[in-house]
């Protein structure tokens, strides 16, 4: 089996750029995609990016996602933050038997 | 616009099983290519995946929630449903229903407002 890490918490200013990092634990990060959700509170997760770095039709462009096979990762960074964007964030994947969420990392634009 | 909507009980005696429906509105519940999946999310907002199913019956667990699930269709009624039996405490969660095109690979979209269930006596 396998973890996905995600930081607790990360913070930052309108305007400005934050990358949030989700790490695998064992399996190739490249071999399985990479979703990612974002959650507001007392509302169901909403995808934000699939297939590692596609993003939905009405999400806006400032979300990207990417993965980093160097250090088994995968990203994803919001840049010209908005009061909006305050949210928990949830990275996913999967391998041939199971799908596992990370932890869930709070977003606070300050 | 695809809708769905969780319903069953609120509150769950431990021991006892745990049973939800998924109802799908907007469109079919047999359209080809998309899987229906459960979702659960505790108190510490960890979600977990419990497991899918296609309109044709196929199934798909969580392998370590395997031994107690149950996930069936009803196309007739447009609806899936979760069972879960010999709950605990630890069973306690908000449960969503949602959409996806893999039962393993795909993202969810869209998902169910969700239900909490408590499990206490």
């Amino acid at each position: 089996n396998f973890v996905l890490t995600q930081p607790h918490s990360v913070s930052a200013s309108p305007g400005q750029t934050v990358t949030i990092s989700c790490a695998r634990s064992s399996g190739n990060i490249a071999r399985y995609y990479v979703q990612w959700y974002q959650q507001r509170p007392g509302s169901a997760p909403t995808t934000v990016i699939y297939e590692n770095n596609q993003r939905p039709s009405g999400v806006p462009d400032r979300f990207s996602g990417s993965i980093d096979s160097s250090s088994n990762s995968a990203s994803l960074t919001i840049s010209g933050l908005k009061t909006e964007d305050e949210a928990d964030y949830f990275c996913q994947s999967y391998d041939n038997t199971n799908q596992l969420f990370g932890g869930g990392t709070k977003l606070t634009v300050l | 616009q695809l809708q769905l909507q969780e319903s069953g009980p609120g509150l769950v005696k431990p021991s006892e099983t745990l049973s939800l429906t998924c109802t799908v509105s907007g469109d079919s519940i047999s359209t080809r290519n998309y899987y229906w999946g459960w979702i659960r999310q505790s108190s510490g907002k960890r979600l977990e995946w419990i497991g899918s199913i296609y309109y044709s019956g196929s199934t798909y667990y969580n392998p370590s929630l395997q031994s107690r699930v149950t996930i069936s269709v009803d196309t007739s009624k447009s609806h899936f449903s979760l069972k879960l039996n010999s709950v605990t405490a630890a069973d306690t969660a908000v449960y969503y229903c949602a959409r996806h095109s893999s039962p393993l690979a795909a993202a969810y979209d869209p998902w169910g407002q969700g239900t909490l269930v408590t499990v206490a006596s």
